[in-house]
């Protein structure tokens, strides 16, 4: 059964923190892939990775990095956390190759709030 | 830059009926577009994917039908039950690209 999984599901961190969400693919994945959603605009695509080591930014990567060390394994960061930051954050998963015609799977989520 | 459309952004539906979810998209040249499920706090449940050279796919009570020329797709959910609520995604992606571009939903409630 396909899993991704999130570190946690409720996160509250203060201004200026440096914070990390870690997201979990058991599928062998090349693909991974992380969403902000936010009530009005949707899901917005912040960064993905096709392969480990590498990354491409998406359509709103200012004020996050990410890092994927392992092909399992990517993690969002958060290098000076900002109100405005305070959203639902998704990852998801595929399975590579050019086309982009493979389904993307979920994880359920954490939800930050900066204070 | 695609845009993809979901009207209306909430709908409201007596059990046991047929109902209809609209997408629409501005660039037709698409490789596929998927229907998600969310349920309220959680992560999207994949409910269907169509590729550009399909006009439908089904499963179980859903089926989901894709027109490239016009830039529409319909999610049609037969006798509807109280699970169904939730609110229901589409997202295509583009050609040269693997991202997702998502609507911003429908918020179906089915009302026992």
């Amino acid at each position: 059964d396909v899993k991704v999984t999130q570190s946690s599901r409720y996160l509250v961190k203060r201004t200026g923190e440096k914070v990390f969400l870690e997201c979990v693919q058991d599928m062998d994945h090349e693909n991974m892939f992380w969403y902000r959603q936010d009530p009005g605009l949707g899901l917005r695509l912040i960064y993905f990775s096709y392969d480990v080591k590498m990354k491409e930014k998406g359509d709103i990567p200012e004020g996050y990095s990410v890092s994927r060390e392992k092909k399992e394994r990517f993690s969002l960061i958060l290098e000076s956390a900002s109100t405005n930051q305070t959203s639902m954050y998704l990852c998801a998963s595929s399975l590579g190759g050019a086309g982009g015609v493979y389904e993307q799977y979920f994880g359920p989520g954490t939800r930050l709030t900066v204070t | 830059k695609q845009e993809v459309t979901q009207i209306p952004a909430a709908l409201s539906v007596p059990e046991g009926e047929n109902l209809v979810l609209n997408c629409s998209f501005t660039d037709s040249a698409i490789y596929n577009l998927q229907w998600f499920r969310q349920d309220p706090g959680k992560g999207l449940t994949s409910l269907l994917l169509i590729q550009s050279s399909q006009r439908e796919q089904t499963s179980g009570r859903l089926n989901a039908s894709l027109d490239k020329s016009s830039g529409r797709s319909t999610l049609y959910i037969a006798a509807s039950q109280p699970g169904d609520s939730a609110t229901y995604l589409c997202a295509a992606v583009g050609v040269g690209n693997e991202k997702l571009t998502f609507g911003t939903g429908t918020r179906l409630t089915i009302i026992p």
